[in-house]
């Protein structure tokens, strides 16, 4: 993904808190999508921002600052199964989305 | 309902050959992408459809790559002569409008090439 920035890994306990940060290019913004990807499955969908501020959504939430290019999914109560990769995606090409590399988290017991 | 169908989930081949892999979008849907993922690269978009017009296909890698829609309910994408490092996960998505615009994208559960 063009001129998206976020950690390739990090690690986790479950039952934790773990907040995956993005940074990407302001320039044609249209929004912001987070994704996730379990090993050898498709993206699934888990969030879009498109406005400054919060939006919660069970354990996940996704945090969007627009003018600082900025966003972070908190994920909350981590369980074994949010062991995936997450994938910060901006979308300002108006039409398809744009994918960054991904951050792989590994959530331990 | 039915997600987005992609076939055949994996595909091993001979370098040189031709590969044809094929998607059915979800119905009503009037965008069709096709992604490529690789470690190295990540998710990678190849072409976008709209209408059944391809709208976008800066991302095809050269000429040994094809895209077609004929009809709203059947995508493909053919790889002629196929090389060792066409070797990836492809996925087929669509949307009930243009990813950009805030639309969920739906993925396929992709087609996995190996190219030997």
């Amino acid at each position: 993904g063009q001129n998206i920035d976020q950690p390739t890994e990090m690690t986790a306990t479950e039952g934790a808190i773990v907040q995956i940060n993005c940074t990407y290019q302001t320039s044609g913004f249209n929004g912001l999508f987070w994704y996730q990807q379990h090993a050898g499955e498709a993206p699934t969908f888990l969030s879009y921002n498109v406005l400054d501020g919060l939006e919660e959504k069970g354990r996940f939430s996704s945090f969007l600052s627009r003018s600082k290019g900025y966003s972070y999914l908190l994920l909350k109560e981590l369980q074994m199964k949010d062991s995936a990769s997450y994938l910060c995606v901006d979308s300002n090409s108006g039409y398809a989305l744009n994918f960054g590399k991904g951050t792989s988290l590994l959530v331990t017991p | 309902d039915a997600g987005v169908i992609q076939s055949p989930r994996h595909e091993v081949t001979e370098m040189g050959q031709e590969v044809t892999l094929r998607c059915k979008p979800i119905s009503g849907h009037n965008s069709l992408f096709w992604y490529r993922q690789t470690m190295m690269r990540g998710l990678e978009l190849l072409i976008y459809f709209n209408n059944n017009v391809p709208i976008d296909d800066s991302g095809m890698p050269e000429d040994r790559f094809s895209a077609k829609m004929p009809n709203a309910s059947f995508s493909t994408l053919k790889i002629q002569p196929s090389e060792p490092r066409d070797s990836a996960v492809y996925f087929c998505a669509s949307s009930a409008g243009t990813g950009g615009s805030g639309n969920t994208i739906y993925f396929g559960e992709g087609s996995w090439l190996t190219v030997v």
